[in-house]
């Protein structure tokens, strides 16, 4: 199966900065079939982006997706109060759909 | 707007059954997609379980493929798990969920989650 690896850990940031995480697979992804979701404290997650770089339905422009193959990152471009969250990403081009193991974006 | 709700008992006694069912609305589950199930453990990250289609396909991931039946009901709308031989290590919190695109994701509508919990 394919591993992702998410960095950093965490990520100390002010509202109004621009955030960037990384997800990198272990193998390439499949036609760049690699998602990220958000998930506050006790919710589920929320699809962000797929396909790598499409923003799902109602997400912000401010979250952005780019790369392919093994290596992808989602930016934001000027964080709000209410996207301290946690992100992971999602490979769904290879079964099982494997998941990175979280950045945890924080003031 | 299309609508998941996990019920199903939140205590299982390890290597009994767990059983939860999805209650889907506002989406007939015939239409199409593959409709899966995704697991957190306390403090954890995600873990895909496995999905199945409207015509009873499935995929599972191998980690769990012995133990794992997923199945779909179009007459109620449901979809369900089944998760046998349990152990603490299952202990998790369970998400329903629409795959919107191949057999395992991109995931667009989750179910809000239950936590199960393997205890005697």
């Amino acid at each position: 199966e394919i591993v992702l690896t998410q960095s950093p850990g965490t990520l100390a940031l002010s509202p109004g900065e621009r955030a960037t995480l990384s997800c990198r697979a272990s193998q390439s992804v499949n036609s760049d079939f690699l998602a990220w979701y958000q998930q506050n404290p006790g919710q589920a997650p929320r699809l962000l982006i797929y396909g790598a770089s499409t923003r799902a339905t109602g997400i912000p422009d401010r979250f952005s997706g780019s790369g392919s193959g093994t290596d992808f990152t989602l930016t934001i471009s000027r964080l709000q109060p209410e996207d301290f969250a946690v992100y992971y990403c999602q490979q769904y081009g290879s079964s099982p759909g494997t998941f990175g193991q979280g950045t945890k974006v924080e003031i | 707007q299309v609508l998941l709700q996990e019920s199903g008992p939140g205590l299982v006694k390890p290597s009994e059954t767990l059983s939860l069912t999805c209650s889907v609305s506002g989406y007939s589950i015939p239409s199409g997609f593959y409709w899966g199930w995704v697991r957190q453990p306390p403090g954890k990250g995600l873990e895909w379980i496995g999905s199945v289609y409207h015509l009873g396909n499935t995929f599972h991931n191998p980690s769990l493929q012995s133990r794992v039946t997923i199945s779909v009901d179009t007459s109620r709308n449901v979809f369900s798990l089944k998760l046998n031989s349990v152990t603490a290590a299952d202990t998790a919190v369970y998400y329903c969920a629409r795959v919107a695109g191949s057999t395992t994701g991109p995931i667009d509508v989750w179910g809000q989650g239950t936590m199960v919990v393997v205890s005697s």
